[in-house]
């Protein structure tokens, strides 16, 4: 079973803020947050991930609360190629195990 | 450097076939994942296959397996398909030791009748 909670869908308008929250409440010490979002028939790709600080990349920010049991990832500029299926993912890097997709969230952008 | 590629792209088999997809990984990475994507399952993992070893293993009967090869191709077989292997499946590589971003194929669209 998948260690993430996400909502199974949300809208943001263009150009605001996306704001796509996780919960990972039984997360392990050694665990990352990675996220990945999939559009429509295209394979999943990889955003961003981190271990507790906040990290931010050219596609997203990560924001992981300080007892590590929930996170948020933010697109700052939602366009419409941002409407996709986001998948939250807890894992150990570094290390090979399987990765466990849970749901995701289908991120509706409104024009 | 060219992205994960799997072949075919599109399929459609009869009940009680067998099936091979093919996936060839980027350049470099050794290390190569299987998914299968449904409606109603989402996206599962089938199994993980490093230097031509099974490392890893989703719960999937034994109808499907993979190997892969010494230049870290991989390929998975399905066989006496049944209409619930209908789906999209997915290959990932991935470079060992690095914090294991998976890169994806674009995916083999499966349709058994």
């Amino acid at each position: 079973d998948a260690k993430t909670t996400q909502p199974p869908s949300m809208d943001c308008a263009e150009g605001r803020a996306a704001n796509l929250p996780c919960n990972h409440s039984t997360i392990s010490g050694n665990e990352y947050v990675y996220w990945y979002r999939q559009i429509h028939s295209q394979g999943p790709q990889y955003i961003i991930h981190g271990l507790k600080n906040n990290e931010t990349n050219e596609m997203a920010s990560l924001i992981i609360t300080e007892d590590r049991k929930s996170s948020t990832l933010i697109l700052p500029h939602a366009t419409l190629r941002d409407t996709a299926v986001y998948y939250c993912i807890v894992r150990v890097a570094n290390r090979d195990d399987k990765i466990i997709f849970g749901k995701g969230t289908r991120l509706h952008i409104l024009p | 450097k060219a992205g994960v590629t799997q072949t075919p792209r599109y399929l459609i088999k009869t009940r009680g076939q067998q099936v091979t997809l093919s996936c060839s990984p980027i350049s470099g990475h050794r290390s190569v994942s299987w998914y299968q994507q449904t409606p109603g399952q989402g996206l599962q993992f089938l199994f993980e296959y490093f230097s031509e070893t099974q490392r890893n293993k989703g719960n999937f009967p034994g109808r499907f397996s993979g190997r892969q090869f010494s230049n870290s191709r991989s390929e998975m077989n399905v066989s006496t398909l049944e209409l619930g292997d209908s789906a999209l499946y997915l290959c990932a590589s991935s470079l060992v030791g690095s914090n294991n971003e998976q890169f994806f194929g674009p995916g083999t669209r499966l349709t058994v009748l």
